[in-house]
């Protein structure tokens, strides 16, 4: 079983659509979860970080459900940037800076 | 300010040869992690570093070797190249290392192994 796991899509949405994406990972010891954004041939950038109470910023939201070790990402009002690889990612055993990540679902969002 | 950097940011070598790539976290910060990633999959932990102490290694062969430098400076060495060590190397800094701590991403140095 992979540790962090991922559709990898790819999601084809319309502008202006609403798209969640979601994720589980196998170490219940995890401490630090997020969501990255990655764009083709570029470096992952942090999108937002994922808290147990959930958390907003912008069309972005984040859910965390420690007990299933699930996490998830909800985009409103997708627009023709969103267009990218969303990665999930959690910190692994051994180290707080230690990442694990998914795969990356892709997003395309079209006119 | 500058943000992470990396060199050389693409290169290609032959199979047996070595290569290092060199990276500069952001000033101020003492952790620099090291990620491997293959075309279609999330980058991969290859090591981790905090005031110079090696704090973690990832599922890499021997090959792989890495040390930080007393300016919190990181090279990332592997030896023997493979045609499968073809991948984006990148380099990570943190001021710290306690959960909840941002991680940054240098763009990257695109290995072609031949």
């Amino acid at each position: 079983r992979k540790e962090v796991e991922q559709d990898p899509g790819p999601f084809n949405v319309p502008e202006g659509a609403t798209v969640a994406f979601n994720c589980t990972y196998s170490n219940s010891a995890s401490q630090s979860f997020f969501w990255y954004r990655q764009d083709c041939r570029k470096e992952p950038k942090l999108l937002m970080s994922v808290y147990s109470s959930g958390n907003e910023d912008g069309r972005f939201t984040a859910q965390l459900n420690r007990a299933s070790q699930y996490i998830s990402l909800l985009i409103r009002d997708s627009k023709l940037s969103d267009s990218a690889t969303y990665l999930c990612v959690v910190n692994g055993p051994g180290g707080y800076n230690k990442l694990i990540f998914g795969a990356g679902t892709r997003l395309a969002v079209h006119p | 300010d500058a943000g992470v950097t990396q060199s050389p940011t693409h290169l290609i070598k032959t199979r047996g040869q070595h290569v290092t790539l060199r990276c500069s976290p952001i000033s101020g910060h003492k952790s620099v992690s090291w990620y491997q990633q293959v075309l279609g999959q999330g980058p991969q932990f290859i090591f981790q570093y905090y005031e110079k102490e090696e704090r973690g290694r990832g599922n890499f062969p021997d090959r792989f070797s890495a040390r930080q430098f007393p300016n919190y400076s990181s090279e990332l060495n592997v030896n023997a190249l493979l045609l499968g060590d073809s991948a984006l190397y990148l380099c990570a800094s943190s001021p710290i290392d306690r959960a909840g701590n941002t991680i940054y991403f240098g763009e990257g140095s695109w290995l072609t192994v031949v």
